[in-house]
């Protein structure tokens, strides 16, 4: 079946610009995660949601980004006022439920953000 | 706080030896451990898993070992093939899962 989907695939924006990633999870996944990757750094959990429970926020580094999904379907990841800093590798990932045999995550390719 | 640390930024193995990679943690609360394989410009992919019940998981060529006291998890690839070569990160995460800490990765060059 068809992997995790995440576009676009590369974008380049200008400096206080906002920008908007997308992510389309397995279908019948109702895990999905938000990482950032720096360049030569591990992933950074940003966002975890999981249902319909409110989602775990707690990895945002800043007001600048938000995320949402509706139900178990696409989300969508918003950095507004884009800062240099914020050029990274965003990789969206989608799981079963953890804890019902859904640890394993299955990430998409990601979207390279460039700030330019 | 990196709570997972993989102090190996790469390493180089010859075609059909053993590679090991290490990963150490600090949080004793992990309850489930897992390692990706990440090739350039692809997502992260599942490799294996193993949880903090058990001390070893393996699949295939792959062997996972646990070491709770020692806070410290280790992947055995064997024989090791030039398709291997890739990052291959360690992850962690609590029972419920809502949040995964990553390594900063091992590059694995399988020399042929």
């Amino acid at each position: 079946g068809a992997g995790v989907s995440q576009s676009p695939s590369n974008k380049v924006t200008e400096k206080g610009k906002d920008v908007e990633l997308r992510c389309d999870p397995i279908s019948g996944h109702t895990a999905l995660y938000w990482y950032r990757q720096r360049l030569g750094q591990g992933l950074e959990f940003l966002i975890y949601f999981q249902g319909n429970s409110a989602p775990d926020k707690s990895g945002l580094p800043s007001d600048r980004f938000s995320a949402e999904r509706t139900g178990e379907s696409v989300s969508t990841l918003t950095i507004q006022r884009t800062q240099q800093e914020d050029s990274a590798v965003y990789l969206c990932a989608s799981s079963l439920a953890p804890g019902r045999g859904g640890y394993e995550q299955y990430f998409g390719p990601g979207t390279r953000l460039t700030v330019t | 706080d990196q709570q997972v640390k993989q102090n190996s930024p790469s390493l180089s193995v010859q075609e059909g030896r053993i590679s090991i990679l290490n990963c150490d943690y600090t949080n004793s609360m992990f309850d489930y451990f897992l390692w990706y394989k990440k090739y350039p410009a692809e997502g992260p992919t599942f490799l294996i898993s193993i949880s903090s019940i058990k001390d070893k998981n393996e699949d295939g060529r792959f062997t996972v070992f646990l070491n709770k006291s020692a806070k410290h998890l280790s992947l055995h690839i064997v024989p090791s093939q030039p398709g291997d070569s890739a990052v291959y990160f360690c992850a962690a995460s609590g029972k419920t899962g809502n949040q995964f800490y990553f390594g900063t990765g091992t590059s694995l060059t399988v020399i042929p």
